[in-house]
């Protein structure tokens, strides 16, 4: 099965800042690559899906990119209420792996 | 508005067995597949179990593979995971995730759009 890595695992960033999370496939996915939200104690939201398509009423500070095996998920300026940790997850076929995740603080 | 609402967690004791249901509502049901995907204590997310539309296909994770049956009722717009042997390291929130597709280089492609608010299941003697 592919395997999904997810760096780094944990950050911490001032408000206004640029951060970028970086997501690996242990094999090519072409872009079928999803990320994900999760504020502390919530329910995941999809932000972004084939790679770097926003999803319905995502701010436009999230971007996402890449294709192959490498991606990146950007937020452009980082605001209090991104304080959650974000998952990486392929959708090219089944098993629909996620990566363990990369959570964000504010500095 | 699209819900998803969870149900059936609980403690059980390992070697037992639970049966979740989610209850969907706020779109068409029987034109959606739908998933399982869990989250244990401090951990990720692991998903768990997939089921098409129609039931014609069914994928399960392999630590979930033998002792896990997913299941869905069109007419009452409910999914189903009937969970046998538990183990303590089933212990995890459980939630359904609605999948949305798209067709792309000769398949359909699925990615999960819509999450319930889960249920916690506790495998502990």
């Amino acid at each position: 099965d592919i395997q999904m890595t997810q760096s780094p695992s944990s950050l911490s960033a001032s408000v206004g800042d640029r951060v970028t999370i970086t997501c690996r496939a242990s094999q090519g996915i072409s872009n079928y690559l999803a990320w994900y939200q999760q504020k502390p104690g919530k329910v995941p939201k999809l932000l972004i899906y084939a790679a770097s398509t926003l999803q319905s009423g995502v701010p436009s500070r999230f971007s996402g990119s890449g294709s192959g095996t490498d991606f990146t998920l950007t937020i452009s300026s980082l605001q209090p209420e991104d304080v959650a940790t974000y998952y990486c997850q392929k959708y090219n076929s089944a098993p629909w792996t996620f990566g363990q995740g990369t959570k964000v603080a504010i500095k | 508005e699209v819900q998803l609402v969870e149900s059936g967690g609980g403690l059980v004791q390992p070697g037992g067995s639970l049966r979740l249901s989610c209850a969907a509502s706020g779109f068409t049901f029987n034109g959606y597949s739908m998933n399982w995907v869990r989250q244990a204590p401090g951990k990720g997310l692991e998903w768990v179990s997939y089921i098409s539309s129609s039931s014609s296909t069914i994928y399960y994770a392999d630590s979930v593979k033998g002792r896990f049956t997913i299941s869905r009722d069109n007419a009452k717009n409910s999914l189903s995971l009937q969970m046998n042997s538990l183990r303590a390291e089933d212990t995890a929130v459980y939630y359904c995730a609605r999948s949305t597709s798209y067709y792309d280089s000769g398949s359909y492609r699925y990615y999960f759009d819509y999450w319930g608010q889960g249920t916690l299941v506790t495998v502990s003697s």
